[in-house]
């Protein structure tokens, strides 16, 4: 069955370190998205990728980073600039025709 | 721009009650509406979606929304309650400008709750 899968679901990250969040999609889609989501404030764009090799910062893009080097992934990475990463994070893929599907998430915890 | 507004961040209906939330939307082009779903610690689910076609739109576990272009809403109902419908709801437009032209543009969200 196509899909979008996010991993690992939950995780767990050192104040000063860097961390990847993987999200590969089977849907032959050619756009994808990062969200995250905090109680109370709905889904906040992070970074998005219309086409392979090429992607575009979101509202909320500081302390992030990510990659489009195949149509299946795009990775997000935490970085140490991210002063508040503690949150629920979400990926989607999308066709731009239909709508978006979503991953399941990860919950990244700072300890 | 385009922009959605969800009037109530929480809503609380009994079990076998109507369910109403509502969603308005801004936007100077035919819009793209959807409504998403999100349990707990779970991605969104595609409740329906309005794409020009017919104005009142069936989705899932029996809910409906109607698009009126009069009022610039996108309400979405079901008539009954049920606890497993606890959780959630979004609504979006699909915006068409510029760079982002494809994009989802979200609502905050309605927490619906279900008392028995």
């Amino acid at each position: 069955d196509g899909g979008i899968t996010q991993s690992p679901k939950y995780l767990f990250r050192k104040e000063g370190q860097n961390v990847t969040l993987s999200c590969e999609q089977n849907l032959n889609h050619d756009a994808m998205y990062w969200y995250r989501q905090d109680p109370g404030q709905g889904l906040r764009l992070i970074y998005y990728s219309q086409i392979v090799n090429d992607f575009q910062k979101g509202d909320i893009a500081e302390g992030y980073s990510v990659s489009r080097e195949k149509k299946e992934s795009f990775p997000l990475t935490v970085t140490s600039a991210q002063k508040n990463p503690t949150a629920f994070y979400l990926c989607a893929s999308s066709d731009n025709r239909v709508g978006y599907t979503f991953g399941s998430g990860t919950r990244l915890t700072v300890v | 721009a385009q922009s959605v507004t969800q009037l109530g961040s929480h809503v609380s209906v009994s079990e076998g009650a109507l369910v109403l939330l509502r969603c308005n939307y801004s936007s100077s082009v035919p819009p793209y509406l959807f409504w998403y779903v999100q349990y707990p610690n779970q991605g969104l689910q595609l409740l329906l979606k309005y794409t020009s076609a017919a104005t009142l739109v069936k989705g899932i576990n029996g809910f409906e929304a109607e698009f009126k272009k009069s009022e610039t809403s996108f309400h979405l109902t079901k008539p009954s309650a049920h606890m497993s419908d606890a959780a959630e709801y979004f609504c979006a437009v699909r915006d068409y400008y510029g760079g982002s032209q494809g994009n989802l543009i979200f609502g905050k969200g309605t927490k619906l709750s279900v008392k028995p």
